[in-house]
């Protein structure tokens, strides 16, 4: 049973365009969303993250929205770059029992950024 | 170095072998993670540790799988008797605070585990 679902095993933009990555969640407890970045060979990254009390966050090239009532966010990467390229991984948590210091991941999409 | 520290980084074993996982956090990092990153799968939650003791262990698959962390610093995973299932990459992390919405979980970069 995922809690966590990314639907789209990959993604393939030009440079320079954006990119929109998406993410549901089904428990409704989660209340604190992130985006991580992981590249072959390296453990992920911390991107960017998002409180449920806030519907947009942004930080740089990077926004990520969130809409509780249809359970989805998504992340939004403006203008893409080359560098970009890599598998992203949406993650959920409750603030509240072992959710508050569990990360419940997506299956992850895996970006190309092509130049 | 600064960042989290993983050994080895990927291992060869036969079924029903013995393997220890060994994961160095960031110094002053009092909570740590086990989390495991199976083929085509976002990683899973196995362990957690605050300092010494083990928090919640709520995510070890079954008694084949134990962890510690003895002086509240280093951490072995410990995986008895081997099966081809347990082949993954296993990831570590490390936070200052445990709670995921005010502290960044950073990861090492992984033991991959291949189980022939």
């Amino acid at each position: 049973d995922q809690q966590v679902k990314q639907n789209s095993p990959s993604l393939s933009v030009q440079e320079g365009r954006i990119s929109i990555l998406n993410c549901d969640y089904t428990n409704s407890m989660f209340d604190y969303f992130l985006w991580y970045k992981k590249y072959p060979a390296e453990g992920p990254t911390f991107l960017i993250s998002i409180s449920s009390i806030k519907d947009k966050n942004e930080d740089g090239r990077f926004t990520v929205f969130l809409n509780k009532s249809a359970k989805h966010l998504s992340l939004h990467i403006v203008p893409s770059q080359p560098g970009d390229s890599a598998v992203y991984f949406c993650a959920a948590s409750a603030s509240s029992g072992a959710g508050s210091y569990q990360l419940t991941f997506g299956k992850g999409t895996k970006l190309s950024v092509i130049p | 170095g600064a960042g989290v520290s993983q050994t080895p980084s990927n291992k060869v074993t036969e079924k029903g072998k013995y393997v220890e996982l060994r994961c160095d956090p960031i110094s002053g990092h009092t909570a740590l993670y086990w989390y495991r990153q199976s083929l085509g799968q976002g990683p899973e939650f196995l362990i957690y540790f605050q300092g010494t003791g083990a928090a919640d262990d709520s995510g070890l698959p079954n008694d084949r799988f134990f962890a510690v962390r003895p002086e509240g610093s280093v951490s072995t995973l410990k995986i008895q008797r081997t099966e081809r299932g347990d082949s993954a990459v296993y990831l570590c992390a490390s936070s200052l605070n445990p709670q995921v919405n005010t502290g960044e979980l950073f990861f090492g970069e992984g033991s991959r585990l291949t189980v022939l």
